[in-house]
């Protein structure tokens, strides 16, 4: 069964600076890897999609890499911002409804 | 509508109860999922909806969890006999098909206590 694993499960740094999220998954055989935010009390927010044929994907200050073979994936967010704080999960797409996500890792950024 | 729209948003609720989530997905999204979130923990798939299709219902815990969706509009996730395990946040996603590479829209959820 895949399993995803988000690391570090908790994150604090200064405003301004760049930051990279970990996600490693067990299965390399998936369709796409899916970034996502959560807001307390809100639901997920898509951010990113890598289809399993592309290395990375970029949104503003925001970019995702993708390494099947190794079985990850990063996140890096540059010029971090008070805004940026939330929980980011990843999740990885094996089928048309098996997506399997990791834990998150919650975000604090501190103005 | 704009978004995927879950109510209630907050639900408390006696243990024993039988308690009903309503979806309603963004129009025109034919795929339509249920997810369950227990406190500091990952999204754990419940159910899904495709079209007319057959749902699959591989992800429910027990046969106190039960979903319906009438064609592809609103869809209901009923608990039966409420355990306080049962407490979580009940999220609901749609997407234009399933299929890979779409991307999922979720609503913000319902906060479920049993008490």
């Amino acid at each position: 069964k895949q399993e995803v694993t988000q690391i570090p499960a908790a994150l604090s740094v200064p405003e301004g600076e760049n930051l990279v999220l970990n996600c490693s998954f067990t299965d390399s055989a998936i369709y796409n890897l899916q970034w996502f935010r959560q807001d307390p009390g809100k639901g997920l927010t898509s951010l990113l999609l890598i289809q399993s044929s592309q290395r990375e994907q970029t949104s503003g200050r925001l970019n995702a890499s993708l390494d099947k073979s190794s079985g990850r994936s990063t996140l890096y967010i540059a010029a971090s911002q008070p805004g940026d704080s939330a929980t980011y999960l990843c999740a990885v797409q094996t089928g048309a409804n098996n997506l399997f996500f990791g834990t998150g890792t919650r975000l604090t950024v501190i103005p | 509508g704009a978004g995927v729209s879950q109510s209630p948003s907050n639900k408390v609720t006696e243990k024993g109860k039988d308690v009903e989530l309503r979806c309603d997905p963004i129009s025109g999204h034919t795929a339509l999922y249920w997810y369950r979130q227990r406190l500091g923990q990952g999204l754990e798939f419940l159910i899904y909806f495709q079209g007319n299709s057959a749902p699959d219902k591989s992800g429910l815990p027990s046969d106190r969890f039960s979903a319906e969706r009438t064609g592809e509009s609103v869809s209901t996730l009923t608990i039966q006999r409420t355990q306080q395990e049962d407490s979580a946040v009940y999220l609901c996603a749609s997407s234009l098909w399933a299929r890979h590479n779409e991307k999922l829209f979720f609503g913000s959820g319902t906060q479920l206590s049993v008490l």
